[in-house]
């Protein structure tokens, strides 16, 4: 699967809209762009995924450039409880048996 | 939506004792699942692919015959640390892959070896 590259951390304040950036340069035509977060010592949360198309749902919108290369998240209105490590990961979609490889993720941090 | 259950949540053990981790999938069939292993202020790494019904495929470096798995149903896998120590101790999850191919996980399991 293909490389990702995230900054750190990233600071946000409540209310605001925070983008997290995700460098893919070398995904190939069949990977698709997943995120997913994990807020201290639980399990990751998936947040959404696309493969070239922007895609919205009730949690966050991705924002896919047009030579893919690469993403950004979008929490429109973030609050104190989206504070987590936010991860982006490609991997070719469909099927079972294709593992999660996880990066080491932005950190973002929600100030009142 | 789809959920998995994983037990216990915490643990702490005695060194040289064996843990067994269940990762269950409430709400729908899962054949493959996978268990991670995080250390503090790290990333999620990949143990090992959990398919039912076969033997668990390990990553490099991961030994089998400590880190034991069993995906005896479609809704059900089992992590063993067996003769635990405390370089075990560490945050373990769980992640099951539903015909979607939607992939949801456990909550974790904070294991101590003391």
């Amino acid at each position: 699967d293909a490389k990702t590259t995230q900054p750190t951390s990233m600071d946000c304040a409540e209310g605001r809209a925070a983008n997290l950036p995700c460098n893919h340069s070398t995904i190939s035509g069949n990977e698709y762009v997943y995120w997913y977060r994990q807020i201290h010592s639980q399990g990751p949360q998936y947040i959404i995924h696309g493969l070239k198309n922007n895609e919205t749902n009730e949690m966050a919108s991705l924002i896919i450039t047009e030579d893919r290369k690469s993403s950004t998240l979008i929490l429109p209105h973030a609050t104190l409880r989206d504070t987590a490590v936010y991860y982006c990961i490609v991997r070719v979609g469909g099927g079972s048996n294709y593992k999660l490889t996880f990066g080491k993720g932005t950190l973002l941090t929600v100030n009142p | 939506g789809a959920v998995v259950s994983q037990h216990p949540s915490w643990v702490i053990c005695k060194s040289g004792t064996s843990v067994k981790i269940e990762c269950r999938s409430l709400d729908f069939q899962a054949t493959t699942m996978f268990w991670y292993r995080q250390f503090p202020k790290q990333s999620l790494m990949l143990m090992a692919t959990s398919n039912e019904g076969s033997k668990a495929t390990y990553e490099q470096g991961v030994e089998k015959d400590k880190f034991l798995i069993n995906h005896a149903s479609l809704t059900l896998s089992t992590l063993t640390v067996t003769s635990a120590h405390p370089e075990d101790s560490s945050f373990y999850i769980c992640s099951a892959v539903g015909h979607m191919g939607g992939y949801t996980f456990g909550s974790g399991t904070r294991l101590t070896v003391v």
